[in-house]
């Protein structure tokens, strides 16, 4: 069945220094990927999406990449700040009809002062 | 505004017990879902409505009862729960482009209800 991998569980930065987060899906059909932040007690957050007629999308300090040939999509965050600490989620479409995302196994991101 | 509601935050119930979980949003998205989450694992999907209408049930057990009363709400009744049924549970809604609901609309989560079943 259709799977994402995501890496590493857990990244550990410090203040200031990039993180990238990287996941690979299995089915070529897949056309959108959203990143979600998940906050401890909170619900995950949208942070940035891709769709797959397009290869790079930035948002201040956050970017998503996506090779389609490859099927990999990788989140980028600069500049790191200790607020940035959370469960980050890559996501990508599952089959027409389905409504399903895929969902990654998570990346618990801390970001050291 | 991308704001999805759910109350209560917190529940703990018996296994005897009923209760619902509500969920609201008033971006006019037309397809709503319901999702648990257990601890460090991503969320799984339960069910989807899709204008008011059960679209998917991921064979989800019959102790949880969804329910669709109109575009804004979305409620989940729990009977008869047991203890592995503890966890948080997240609503979300996207907009249904295209007249119908697809995995390329964007979803918008709730902050979720934390479900404790003793």
């Amino acid at each position: 069945g259709e799977n994402v991998e995501q890496h590493p569980s857990t990244l550990s930065v410090q203040e200031g220094d990039s993180a990238v987060i990287k996941c690979t899906y299995s089915d070529s059909a897949s056309n959108y990927f959203p990143w979600y932040k998940q906050e401890l007690g909170k619900g995950p957050q949208l942070i940035i999406d891709i769709r797959s007629n397009v290869g790079e999308k930035k948002d201040q300090r956050i970017a998503v990449t996506l090779n389609k040939t490859a099927k990999h999509f990788s989140l980028h965050i600069t500049e790191t700040q200790p607020e940035d600490s959370a469960v980050y989620f890559c996501a990508a479409s599952a089959p027409s009809g389905t409504y399903k995302y895929i969902f990654g196994t998570g990346t618990r991101l801390k970001v050291l002062a | 505004d991308t704001e999805v509601t759910q109350t209560p935050k917190h529940l703990v119930m018996g296994m005897t017990n009923k209760k619902s979980l509500k969920c609201e949003q008033h971006m006019g998205h037309r397809a709503m879902y319901w999702y648990k989450q257990k601890a460090k694992k991503p969320p799984e999907l339960m069910f989807v409505y899709s204008y008011e209408k059960l679209s998917i049930n991921e064979s989800v057990p019959s102790r949880f009862s969804p329910e669709c009363p109109n575009s804004s709400l979305l409620n989940l009744h729990l009977h008869a729960l047991q203890p592995e049924d503890s966890a948080l549970y997240l609503c979300a809604s996207s907009q249904v482009i295209g007249g119908r609901a697809s995995s390329t609309d964007t979803q918008y989560f709730g902050p979720g209800t934390r479900l404790t079943v003793l």
